[in-house]
């Protein structure tokens, strides 16, 4: 089973600023199969990025996602309000589609 | 509009079942693999079990292994988790969700809005 750390656990920044949040898998993921998701409270997980760098379905461009292997790192740009969240990596490369555990960004 | 819909949560003993149904609308049932991830309060996301669109094939994770079964009836578009054996560790909201084993993409790129399991004496 792939094991995905996030770091760090919680990201404090001021809206204007940029976030980059890791995602590191214990072996290389095949395909370069990596999800992004953000979750609010009491909400479900939207999808972010899919394929460690495509952007889903109306997420705006200050998103973005990159890496390969075992790296993978979501940047995003001119933090908005409503970006304020926590953000989950997932591995769709092998079963079990495993996920990390987690960064908060919270407002500084 | 795709929708999932979860239902079939709720409170149980130690050692009880339940069975969780997910109902799909808004595009093709069996042409999309399903599955189910759990949160548990406070804490990040647990891949918990998948199935493919033409139900041959079925994937667990570990903890959960030999206890829950993933089903799905695509006459009715719907897909089933039964929970035996419940344990307090299995309190989460399960949330079931789209993907594919073929094509791209093969992310979870629909959610339901999860249903409460709450495992307690």
């Amino acid at each position: 089973e792939i094991v995905l750390t996030q770091s760090p656990g919680t990201l404090s920044l001021s809206p204007g600023e940029s976030a980059t949040l890791s995602c590191r898998a214990s072996q290389s993921v095949s395909n370069s199969y990596v999800a992004w998701y953000q979750q609010k409270p009491g909400q479900a997980p939207r999808p972010l990025i899919y394929g460690a760098s495509s952007r889903a379905t109306g997420i705006p461009d200050r998103f973005s996602g990159s890496g390969s292997g075992t790296d993978f790192t979501l940047t995003i740009s001119r933090l908005e309000p409503e970006d304020f969240a926590v953000y989950h990596c997932q591995q769709y490369g092998s079963s079990p589609y495993s996920f990390g555990q987690g960064t908060k960004l919270e407002i500084k | 509009e795709v929708q999932l819909v979860e239902s079939g949560g709720g409170l149980v003993q130690p050692g009880g079942s339940l069975r969780l149904s997910c109902v799909a609308s808004g595009f093709t049932f069996n042409n999309y693999a399903m599955s189910w991830v759990r949160q548990a309060p406070g804490k990040g996301l647990e891949w918990v079990s998948g199935i493919s669109g033409d139900t041959r094939n079925t994937y667990y994770a570990d903890s959960v292994k030999g206890r829950f079964t993933i089903s799905r009836d695509n006459s009715k578009s719907t897909l089933y988790l039964q929970l035996n054996s419940l344990r307090v560790e299995d309190t989460a909201v399960y949330y079931c969700t789209r993907y594919r084993l073929f094509g791209e993409p093969r992310y979870s790129d629909f959610w339901g809005q999860g249903t409460l399991v709450s495992v307690s004496s």
